[in-house]
């Protein structure tokens, strides 16, 4: 069975603290993604991967960093995290030859900022 | 830039009613269209897509045509069942960038 794995499904830390959200992906694919899902606004797209070593600012990437040194694992780095910085953290997959909207999702990982 | 607005939830059934989630759409051009879903404790998983106009799309009961005089995909089902029960995103694909824009999520609650 394919899969999007993030590695904690659930955090809580404190404000200043540097969080790393792993996700990895076991379906081969060459392009990775990070969303943040919150009430009312949807997923907004926080950066993006369409091949290791490479990234692309989505639209809210302020306070976030990525990285990309394996093909399968891509991470979300908060730097210092903050409060406005609670939420849902969605990461996603895809193959380079399929269609944009053929997305395969992980089951998300809840950070809550103290 | 483009945009997606859904129906605001809940949306609440009782089970077999006839189900309908409004989604209408702001772009450039003829994007192509998609439904996601959202169940409890999970990730989306894609529901169905269409990628031109007059296009229907559909998969588990769920249906849902492009209408390119409305901007619309209207997600409909005839008869819902619980384990229907769901957040429902809409979606259009950016037709320069092949960007993801999600709406905001439209809650289905179905109950016995």
């Amino acid at each position: 069975d394919v899969k999007v794995t993030q590695s904690s499904r659930y955090l809580v830390k404190r404000t200043g603290e540097k969080v790393f959200l792993e996700c990895v992906q076991d379906m081969d694919h060459e392009n990775m993604f990070w969303y943040r899902q919150d009430p009312g606004l949807g997923l907004r797209l926080i950066y993006f991967s369409y091949d290791v070593k490479m990234k692309e600012k989505g639209d809210i990437p302020e306070g976030y960093s990525v990285s990309r040194e394996k093909k399968e694992r891509f991470s979300l780095i908060l730097e210092s995290a903050s409060t406005n910085q609670t939420s849902m953290y969605l990461c996603a997959s895809r193959s380079r030859t399929s269609g944009p909207g053929e997305l395969f999702f992980g089951e998300g990982s809840r950070l809550t900022v103290l | 830039g483009d945009s997606v607005t859904q129906m605001e939830g809940p949306v609440t059934l009782s089970e077999e009613a006839f189900l309908t989630i409004n989604c209408t759409y702001t772009a450039t051009g003829y994007p192509s269209l998609f439904w996601y879903v959202q169940y409890p404790g999970e990730g989306l998983q894609l529901l169905l897509k269409a990628t031109k106009a007059d296009d229907k799309g559909s998969n588990k009961g769920f249906e849902a045509t492009y209408r390119k005089e409305t901007t619309s995909f209207h997600l409909e089902k005839g008869s819902v069942q619980v384990s229907d029960s769901a957040v429902y995103f809409c979606a259009l694909s950016e037709i320069y960038t092949d960007k993801l824009i999600f709406g905001t999520g439209t809650r289905l609650q179905v109950f016995p």
